[in-house]
Parts: C-alpha cells; structure tokens; sequence
C-alpha cells in the first residue's frame, strides 16, 4: 500500500511570493491533516479535513494561508504571501478512524526555505 | 490551549539498557496520547499510544505510563538497539481524532 505523498519536497522563495503544496493520503483515509514543523520543534496543527469538510482551521493564519480538499482526496496547502517566519516543513498526515485506527501516517514533509 | 512539555531534550543510553522519555502536559481533558518516532532524514513514524482509561500499555520492548492526577506520561524502551536512535515526540489531544499537541522532540542515542 502506497504511503502519503507530498510534493515538491523542496522549495526555496524571496518574501512575497506564493507557493502550493500538495498532498495525496493513503487511499481510503478520510481524516486528513496538514502540520507545520520548524526547525527542532515538533510539529503544529495548521488545520485539518474529513472528507472534504473543514474541522478545524483555528490554527491556520488565514490572512496568507489557505487549504482545501475538494473530492475528500488529494489537498491543496497555499501561502499567499511568504514570510521568513514561514520557514518550516510542512507535513501532510492521513487517518482511517472510522475503521478504529487511529495513528496518523505522515508524508515526507515539503522543506520551505523563505528568504 | 494544551501544552505538552518533553523534558529531555537530548538522552543517550548505551545499547542494551533502557531508556525513558518523561512528558507533562496540561489540559485536564485530554485523555489520548501517542508517540512518534523522527528518524534522522524521514518522516513521522508512529510508535504506540495510550489512552486515559488505563495507566500503563505495553507493545514489545515499549511501555508506556500514564499518570492522569500528576498530567505526565512517559515512553520506556528497554533493550536499546542502535535502530532505537531518533527523535521521539510525546502528543496529547482531547480526543483520538483530531488535534494533536506535540512536544519539542526527545533525541535518543544509542551507542554501542
């Protein structure tokens, strides 16, 4: 079984510019999670989905951030407008907990350097 | 909001004796508490994890305990292995879906 995936893994901006990660969980987990993990910190809810519904944004900094799941698959995280305060991994997470599993499978992380 | 405190950073252990991991936290209504494992260049990888109706869970050479009055659980591996050496982080959430708190991180080194 194929894991979760993220891309790009990488990516390197000025201030200001946008960029898009994106995210495909294991097949059949509707819970879905997307976390941002700085440098020697563990990781920080930014929001996460069932199906295609939003649970819990709270934590999203919905100024510049943004994320969607349109069909209840594959997501979208967005930041409008880089900031350095931005630089961190940004982890993708999927679930199954209708069928009483309740770990969460994390992808590669996508590595974001603001400069 | 939950604050979940890991209070060592750093932890080396020689291979075959034990090591534990203390975590604290501090909302009274979390009741789900897992542990994840940061192996150095890769992903999350989950561990094990306890739930508040018992103290003490045990998977192979991992146990975890659990004291709801004094909000601390810890994560002890016996038989340390060299594989065992990563990053471990403690979590706590009110319930089993949905938001997670994580500690800072616990690096564990096991040397031979």
């Amino acid at each position: 079984e194929a894991g979760v995936t993220q891309s790009p893994r990488y990516a390197v901006l000025q201030e200001g510019q946008a960029v898009s990660f994106w995210c495909d969980p294991i097949s059949g987990h509707d819970t879905l999670y997307w976390y941002q993990q700085p440098r020697d910190q563990g990781p920080q809810l930014l929001v996460y989905f069932r199906d295609e519904a939003v649970i819990d944004n709270s934590q999203l900094p919905s100024d510049r951030f943004s994320a969607v799941r349109p069909k209840g698959t594959n997501s979208t995280l967005k930041i409008q407008s880089a900031k350095q305060g931005d630089t961190a991994t940004y982890l993708c997470a999927s679930s199954d907990p209708g069928q009483g599993l309740y770990e969460q499978y994390f992808g590669p992380g996508t590595r974001l350097t603001v400069l | 909001g939950e604050k979940v405190e890991q209070h060592e950073s750093t932890l080396s252990v020689r291979e075959g004796d034990s090591a534990v991991i203390n975590c604290t936290y501090t909302d009274t209504a979390s009741s789900y508490f897992p542990w994840y494992k940061q192996e150095a260049g890769k992903s999350l990888h989950f561990v094990i994890d306890i739930r508040s109706n018992v103290d003490r869970k045990q998977s192979q050479r991992l146990t975890v305990l659990l004291d709801k009055k004094a909000k601390r659980f810890s994560l002890h591996i016996t038989a340390t292995q060299p594989e065992d050496s990563a990053i471990y982080f403690c979590a706590a959430s009110p319930q089993v879906v949905g938001q997670l708190t994580f500690g800072r991180g616990t690096r564990l080194q096991v040397y031979a």
